[in-house]
């Protein structure tokens, strides 16, 4: 399917277990984020990537890794979950320059909850 | 600091009343600016986009919003309201480079009365 897809929709996890939230894109785009978003914060950046191999923190990194080996791919790790990671994760695409002007193409989302 | 802010959390407007969403930013170069909507349970879509030229944008399902400078706003606007655009907005900044890095909002949520 053309697009942006995130695995899964849905997860249930416990305390101290690591967990990866996959997302994958179909357009080529060099860049391409992670955010969560909670009640009463929007949506706040986690970690981006400028192409493959090429990562950077966002404002909330703590208790997250990413990783970027192929330009399609864009896997969130959290490590040992935590009950505050209980949260919607949604991943992002866009294309710098001219492809800045359109905006980020969001993923449907990840619902997380750590019990 | 860059920010976004969106004073008003929750809105309740009358279907077919006209409807405003405010957005001011705080960004220390010219930024492009975006809203976006999420339905419940969905991921994001862009309504509209500002980066340069007539102030006044258009966008999708009828919103359109206005860039003022002096008042660092970027207000989205609809004339008249449908029971369907029922959703969460948000309002975001990015840099004219960067690729696009997007600083959001916290969302203003908008109900609709029958």
């Amino acid at each position: 399917d053309a697009g942006i897809t995130q695995s899964p929709r849905y997860k249930i996890t416990e305390t101290g277990r690591q967990v990866t939230l996959m997302c994958h894109q179909t357009w080529s785009h060099s860049y391409m984020f992670w955010y969560r978003q909670d009640l009463g914060h929007g949506l706040r950046l986690i970690y981006y990537s400028a192409a493959a191999d090429i990562t950077d923190k966002g404002e909330v990194p703590d208790g997250y890794v990413v990783s970027r080996s192929k330009t399609e791919n864009f896997p969130l790790t959290l490590e040992s979950a935590t009950r505050s990671q209980t949260s919607v994760y949604f991943c992002a695409s866009s294309e710098p320059g001219a492809g800045t002007r359109v905006g980020q193409f969001f993923g449907p989302g990840t619902r997380l909850t750590v019990l | 600091a860059q920010s976004v802010t969106q004073p008003d959390i929750h809105i309740t407007v009358s279907e077919g009343a006209s409807l405003e969403l405010r957005c001011n930013y705080s960004y220390g170069a010219t930024p492009y600016l975006f809203w976006y909507v999420q339905s419940p349970g969905q991921g994001l879509q862009l309504l509209l986009k500002y980066f340069s030229g007539d102030t006044l944008v258009q966008g999708i399902k009828g919103f359109e919003a206005e860039f003022k400078r002096s008042q660092s706003s970027f207000n989205l606007r609809k004339p008249s309201v449908h029971w369907s655009d029922a959703a969460e907005y948000f309002c975001a900044v990015g840099p004219s480079n960067q690729g696009g890095k997007l600083i959001f909002g916290q969302g203003t949520e908008l109900s609709v009365k029958p």
